[in-house]
């Protein structure tokens, strides 16, 4: 029973376009959520996070949205760019994290 | 600062053979975590450590040990290796204030048995 879910495995977005990731939760207990990224052959490293009493958060280029009502969380690339290709991960806390399977950016340019 | 690094990067082993895959940090985090990342599935904990000395399973601890003698190490043991164990190990760490959840990983381990 999947409590995190990243519903589509890959993503394409043309250079300068906004990159849409999405996010779904089931369990409401969860009150802080992370986005990671990962390279080819590296760690995943921390991108953004968002507290449950937020409903936005903003860090350069990257925003995420969090609808709680709805239990989704989105985040928003803009502009992408060729290096933000990479395996983005959502993880929602605990003294644990629970990670979504990933989507896979692909940016072209 | 070297963050978290894992030793060995790469390995080969041979259904039923043992190893012991090590994980260090050295920026005096209380909690530590082994996760295996298999095509598709994503993350998945292995087993997890809130302090030195203290251990617990994740979600997929079967196979698997751990040890967490020193605060700034993390051992994972393969008793009797078997080809589904055949993943990419990633270890992490965090603090344990209440307010903070990043995890930092390491860059991993990429086990094959074969």
């Amino acid at each position: 029973d999947q409590q995190v879910k990243q519903n589509s495995p890959s993503l394409s977005v043309q250079e300068g376009r906004i990159s849409i990731l999405n996010c779904d939760y089931t369990n409401s207990m969860f009150d802080y959520f992370l986005w990671y990224k990962k390279y080819p052959a590296e760690g995943p490293t921390f991108l953004i996070s968002i507290s449950s009493i937020k409903d936005k958060n903003e860090d350069g280029r990257f925003t995420v949205f969090l609808n709680k009502s709805a239990k989704h969380l989105s985040l928003h690339i803009v502009p992408s760019q060729p290096g933000d290709s990479a395996v983005y991960f959502c993880a929602a806390s605990g003294v644990t994290l629970t990670f979504g399977k990933g989507t896979m950016l692909l940016v072209s340019p | 600062n070297a963050g978290v690094t894992q030793t060995p990067k790469f390995r080969v082993l041979k259904t039923g053979q043992s190893m012991t895959l090590l994980c260090a940090q050295d920026m005096n985090h209380e909690y530590m975590y082994w996760y295996r990342q298999d095509p598709g599935m994503g993350l998945r904990l292995i087993h997890y450590s809130v302090g030195e000395g203290t251990t617990a399973k994740g979600e997929v601890p079967d196979g698997y040990n751990v040890s967490r003698l020193k605060k700034q190490n993390f051992l994972l043991g393969l008793e009797s290796a078997a080809p589904s164990q055949t993943s990419v190990y990633f270890c992490a760490s965090r603090p344990s204030a209440a307010t903070v959840y990043e995890q930092y990983f390491g860059p991993g381990t990429r086990l094959t048995v074969t």
